[in-house]
Order: C-alpha cells, then structure tokens, then sequence
C-alpha cells in the first residue's frame, strides 16, 4: 500500500509570493494533518482536516490556510510568502479524527528567498 | 509553540551500546508516541503508548509511559550503524476540542560509531 504522498518534494519561492503545497493521505485514512519543521527542531502542529471539515488550527498566522477534498486529499496554502516560511512541511495522515499513530509523508521543502 | 522537553539533545556512542532518552512535559498526555526521522525523510513511527503505566516493545526497541503521563523514554538495546537519526517524541491529549494534535519535543540526535 502507497504511503502518504507529497508533492513538490522541494520548492523555491520568492518572498510575497504564494504556494500550494499537496498531500495525498494513506488509503482509508480520512484525517489529514499539516505540520511546519524549522531546520533543528521538532514538527509544530499547523491544521488537522477530518472529513473535510478544520478541526484544530495552531499558532499560524491567517496566511496559512488549508483544505479537505471528497478523496480526503488536501492542500496546505501559504499567502504573501516570507523568509521566516522556510521549513519542511509535513502531512500527516490517520485512520480517525483523534489522529493517534499519525503517518507522515516525506515533506515538502520550501525554500523562500 | 509549545515543544516537550526531550533529552539528551544528542548522542554519540559506539555500535552494540544501549542507549536511553525521555522526554518530559508540564501538562499530561494520554498518547505517546516515539518517531525517527532520517535526512530528507518525514518522521517514521516507532512505538505508540495509549497507557499511564504501559511498557511496549518493538524489537530492540522500549518505550514506557511514564505513571504521572507527563514524561516517556526510549531504550534501544544493541545499537547498530542503521539506528543513526533523530529520534523525536510526541504527546497527545485526546480530549476534544483542539487538543488532538500531536506536540513535539526538539529531537535527540543519535550517531552509532561502528
């Protein structure tokens, strides 16, 4: 079985730019999760979508938006890039909404310049 | 945002050596859980704790759960040159609300001499 899947796997932006990044969770799984990873620490919990409805939001500014689509696939959405954004950005996805045993995807590495 | 306290920060030992860290909190969690993650790779699950109190192993790999559930460590026995990363572990309140999310500590780095 496919694990759970990101793309761009890297990606360079601009600063004021926008970006749009993709996550394809495991097959069953209906609760998809979005995490920020700044070089040398741990993951900082961003979103979690389960049955396409937000159900927790982190300490993120309103620049950051997300969505759940009916194949429970999900995009993350940064607005009006900043330095700062620069970090590797991980799904997560699990069977449930209380999204113990979450499994996390490869990431997507955002570099803005 | 808040991280756990995860201890030590790094580790560098020899092959066949055990190796010990925790991982502490000031609010309790009903879920552990412990990842390793390898450069250029998301965070892999190793071992999930659903109980104060609970013991679960995984190969040479121990976890526990810590009675007062605001601390956990990890054991891994007979270290080998492939146990090399960084071992992160993460709490979950499951109450409702907002609390689902997983919160992380900053990770301990293991480097195994062969």
């Amino acid at each position: 079985d496919a694990g759970v899947t990101q793309s761009p796997t890297h990606l360079i932006k601009t600063r004021g730019q926008q970006v749009t990044l993709r996550c394809s969770p495991i097959s069953g799984h209906k609760s998809v999760s979005w995490y920020q990873q700044v070089l040398g620490q741990g993951p900082q919990f961003i979103f979690q979508y389960y049955e396409k409805e937000e159900r927790g939001r982190g300490n993120f500014p309103d620049r950051f938006s997300a969505r759940q689509f009916p194949n429970y696939s999900s995009e993350l959405n940064v607005n009006a890039l900043l330095l700062g954004d620069s970090a590797l950005y991980l799904c997560a996805s699990s069977p449930g909404f209380f999204n113990t045993e979450a499994f996390f995807g490869q990431g997507t590495r955002l570099t803005v310049v | 945002g808040q991280q756990l306290n995860q201890s030590p920060q790094s580790m560098f030992i020899q092959e066949g050596e055990d190796v010990s860290m925790n991982c502490t909190s000031s609010s309790i969690f009903n879920t552990w859980l412990w990842y390793k993650q390898e450069p250029g790779e998301g965070p892999v699950l190793l071992i999930a704790l659903y109980k104060a109190g609970e013991l679960t192993s995984n190969g040479r790999l121990t976890a526990q759960f810590g009675i007062t559930r605001k601390d956990s460590f990890l054991n891994i026995s007979a270290s080998i040159p492939s146990d090399v990363g960084i071992y992160f572990c993460a709490g979950q309140l499951n109450s409702g609300g907002s609390n689902y999310k997983l919160t992380f500590g900053k990770g301990t780095l293991l480097t195994v001499n062969p």
